[in-house]
């Protein structure tokens, strides 16, 4: 099933909006990692997290590890018609030990639509 | 910055076809991750070498295989295939030397398309 349970599916807000858009787990995270992707071509990472309680910037982004490890939320401001994507939440799972596999589980997924 | 390179960007197969995607990674990284997209889903992944040796492997079919060379670059080669292995392929790199392995960068992809 999925382990990443990402919300909302899909936004559309007006040019100038800020937006956000979190992702929850059953399970803990050492890394968040949050991507954009366009329509057929290949996610591109936004920021990366890896420390519970960061919160980090880039640009008009921000977004934030949780405390308890199992959430993450990553904001837009004053939205851009050029924001338009799939933006993914993904982390990796953890083994027993409580390190990482590496490979990354990734959320659904939130269709973001901008009306300029 | 040099990212992660993937030829070709696009495939047509026949079904029953096989298919050799490659995947150049990000220089000095030395962690291979490949995904498979399908429409309107999130990656999945398939299976991934760190240091030219299989490090993990997901839901990759049996017909599916692949390696990473010498010069870490990694092929996915697909047989025998199918109309539901039409997808987006992508590969991803990391560099778990200096314990970034968990920062994946993706190649733009290839559009693998059976028909």
């Amino acid at each position: 099933g999925q382990q990443l349970n990402q919300s909302p599916q899909s936004m559309f807000i007006q040019e100038g909006e800020d937006v956000s858009m979190n992702c929850t787990s059953s399970s803990i995270f050492n890394t968040w990692l949050w991507y954009k992707q366009d329509p057929g071509e290949g996610p591109v990472l936004l920021i990366a997290l890896y420390k519970a309680g960061e919160l980090t910037s880039n640009g008009r982004l921000t977004a934030q590890f949780g405390i308890t490890r199992k959430d993450s939320f990553l904001n837009i401001s004053a939205s851009i018609p050029s924001d338009v994507g799939i933006y993914f939440c993904a982390g990796p799972l953890l083994n027993a030990g409580g390190t990482s596999y590496g490979k990354l589980t990734f959320g659904q997924g939130t269709i973001l639509t901008v009306h300029p | 910055a040099a990212g992660v390179i993937q030829s070709p960007r696009h495939l047509i197969k026949e079904k029953r076809e096989t298919a050799t995607l490659k995947c150049y990674p990000i220089p000095r990284h030395d962690t291979v991750y490949w995904y498979q997209q399908g429409p309107g889903q999130d990656p999945q992944f398939l299976i991934s070498f760190y240091e030219k040796m299989q490090s993990d492997k997901g839901s990759i079919p049996d017909r599916f295989s692949a390696q990473q060379f010498s010069d870490y670059h990694s092929e996915l080669n697909m047989s025998s295939l199918e109309l539901g292995d039409s997808a987006l392929y992508f590969c991803a790199s990391s560099d778990r030397t200096s314990g970034s392995t968990d920062t994946q960068y993706f190649g733009p992809g290839t559009r693998l398309t059976v028909l």
